[in-house]
C-alpha cells in the first residue's frame, strides 16, 4: 500500500491564481480531512468528508473547497489563492470517522506571493 | 474549541540526557494520541492513551495519561538524535478531525 499520497510536494502561486492540492489513499478509508500546519498556530482542520459525496467545514474553511466524489481521493481547491493561504497542507484518512488514528500524507508545502 | 497546550515549546538536550514533555487541557477528553513529525513528512501515531492513569511504553518512550484524563506526558529516556523531531498531541476536536497542540520541538544534539 502506498498510503496516503499527496501531489505536488511543492507549489508557487501569485495571489489570485486558482489550483488544487491532490490527495489519494488505497486503504479504502472511508474518513478523509485536510490541515493546515502554520509556525506557532499548529495544525488546522480545513475541511473532512466522511465518505463519498459527503464533506463538511472545519476550524478553517474559508477560501477553500473540498468534493469527494470517491472513496480514495479528497481534492482541495483554492479558488483564488492569498497570501494568508501560504502553509504546509497536510492531507489525513483513518477508517472510519470513529476511529481516531490518522494517516497523514507527506504534505504540499504552499508559497503564495 | 477545547485548547491542548503542549510544553515546552521548544527543548534542546544533549544526548543520553532524559526529558518530558506534557500535553495538558481544562477539559477532559475520552483518549489522547501522540504524533512525531520529521521535517519535511506527515505526523505519524505513536500511541493512543484511553484509560485515566494509563501508562504505555515504546522503546524508550513512556507515555502516561493523567488519572483524571486531562493531562499527559512523554518522557523519553537517553535520548538520541532521531528522536529528534515534532511532538504533537491530539484528541478528536469538535468538528470531527483532531484538534492538535502546537507541538514540542525536540532537538537531540550529538
Amino acid at each position: 500500500n502506498a498510503g496516503v499520497t499527496q501531489t505536488p510536494k511543492f507549489q508557487v502561486l501569485k495571489t489570485g491564481q486558482s489550483m488544487t492540492l491532490q490527495c489519494a489513499q488505497d486503504m479504502n478509508h472511508e474518513y478523509m480531512s485536510w490541515y493546515r500546519q502554520d509556525p506557532g498556530m499548529g495544525l488546522r482542520l480545513i475541511h473532512y468528508s466522511v465518505g463519498a459525496g459527503i464533506t463538511d467545514q472545519g476550524e478553517v474553511p474559508n477560501g477553500y473547497n473540498v468534493s469527494r466524489s470517491t472513496t480514495e481521493d479528497f481534492p482541495l481547491r483554492l479558488l483564488s489563492a492569498a497570501p494568508s493561504q501560504t502553509s504546509v497542507y497536510f492531507c489525513a484518512s483513518s477508517y472510519s470517522r470513529f476511529q481516531e488514528t490518522q494517516y497523514f500524507g507527506p504534505g504540499t508545502r504552499l508559497l503564495v506571493l | 474549541t477545547q485548547l491542548l497546550e503542549q510544553s515546552p515549546q521548544f527543548l534542546s538536550i544533549q544526548e543520553g540526557e532524559n526529558l518530558t514533555v506534557y500535553c495538558n487541557s481544562s477539559s477532559v477528553f475520552s483518549s489522547l494520541q501522540w504524533y512525531r513529525q520529521e521535517p519535511g513528512e506527515g505526523p505519524v501515531l505513536l500511541v493512543t492513551v484511553v484509560t485515566g492513569g494509563e501508562v504505555k511504553k515504546l522503546k524508550r518512550l513512556t507515555f502516561q495519561f493523567g488519572d483524571a484524563r486531562k493531562d499527559s506526558s512523554l518522557h523519553i529516556t537517553a535520548a538520541q538524535p532521531g528522536d529528534t523531531g515534532l511532538y504533537l498531541c491530539g484528541r478528536r476536536g469538535g468538528a470531527d478531525g483532531l484538534t492538535f497542540g502546537k507541538g514540542t520541538h525536540l532537538i537531540i544534539q550529538p
